[in-house]
């Protein structure tokens, strides 16, 4: 989408810690989501933080939001190779913009 | 078990053909939404529904239809209009519009 980027692809070794980034451009989002897919499969929600917020955590996802910048990033810690998918951020506007997705690839 | 269900999984089109793509949800959700989605590339919206009886158009909504007759329904009619129909379609709803999407399992489309 083009209100929404990220960078396309990202790979880290098992073990380590994954950070996958995003911009967006509307900043009257309620809230701001992030995603997975797997092949062939639908989007799974992970998490998703409320604009007003800057931080929030669950267990291994750590969701940061800079709403001066715009940026939003999401930190995996202790990556898996079960972490590989397609991740998506997403605005919450009426239908949502969704980012083209960044693929993560964990090598073991 | 609540969720959204989509089906077919796999659905194929003849050249000229109509095709519908089913979509249900049983967890009482006002808002359904259709997505395409190309090989490599993120989700892109084809028509939303607020709330029964009413849809708007999305982004490329072009060579699509869609019907909101019943809550727990939204059916895509993919018509012969759309001249590039092969990709990945998914179906999402929210409690409300702008609220959390949900989303089902996809149908892939391809085109004979």
């Amino acid at each position: 989408g083009e209100d929404v980027e990220q960078s396309l692809f990202l790979s880290v070794r098992e073990g380590d810690s994954s950070v996958i980034n995003c911009t967006y451009t509307d900043s009257s989002s309620t809230y701001l989501y992030w995603y997975k897919q797997e092949p062939g499969a639908g989007l799974q929600l992970l998490t998703y933080i409320f604009s007003n917020m800057d931080m929030k955590q669950d267990q291994r996802l750590t969701v940061l939001l800079n709403k001066k910048d715009k940026h939003l990033s999401l930190r995996i810690a202790d990556t898996q190779t079960g972490d590989s998918a397609i991740y998506f951020c997403a605005e919450s506007l009426p239908g949502s913009t969704f980012g083209d997705g960044t693929t993560l690839t964990v090598k073991p | 078990d609540g969720g959204i269900t989509q089906s077919p999984k796999y659905l194929f089109r003849k050249e000229g053909q109509n095709v519908t793509l089913s979509c249900e949800q049983n967890l009482n959700h006002d808002a359904m939404y259709w997505y395409r989605q190309d090989p490599g590339q993120g989700l892109r919206l084809i028509y939303y529904s607020q709330i029964v009886n009413d849809f708007q158009k999305g982004d490329i909504a072009e060579g699509y239809s869609v019907s909101r007759e019943k809550k727990e329904s939204f059916p895509l009619t993919v018509t012969s209009a759309q001249k590039n129909p092969t990709a990945f379609y998914l179906c999402a709803s929210s409690r409300a519009p702008g609220e959390t999407q949900y989303f089902g399992p996809g149908t892939r489309l391809l085109v004979l």
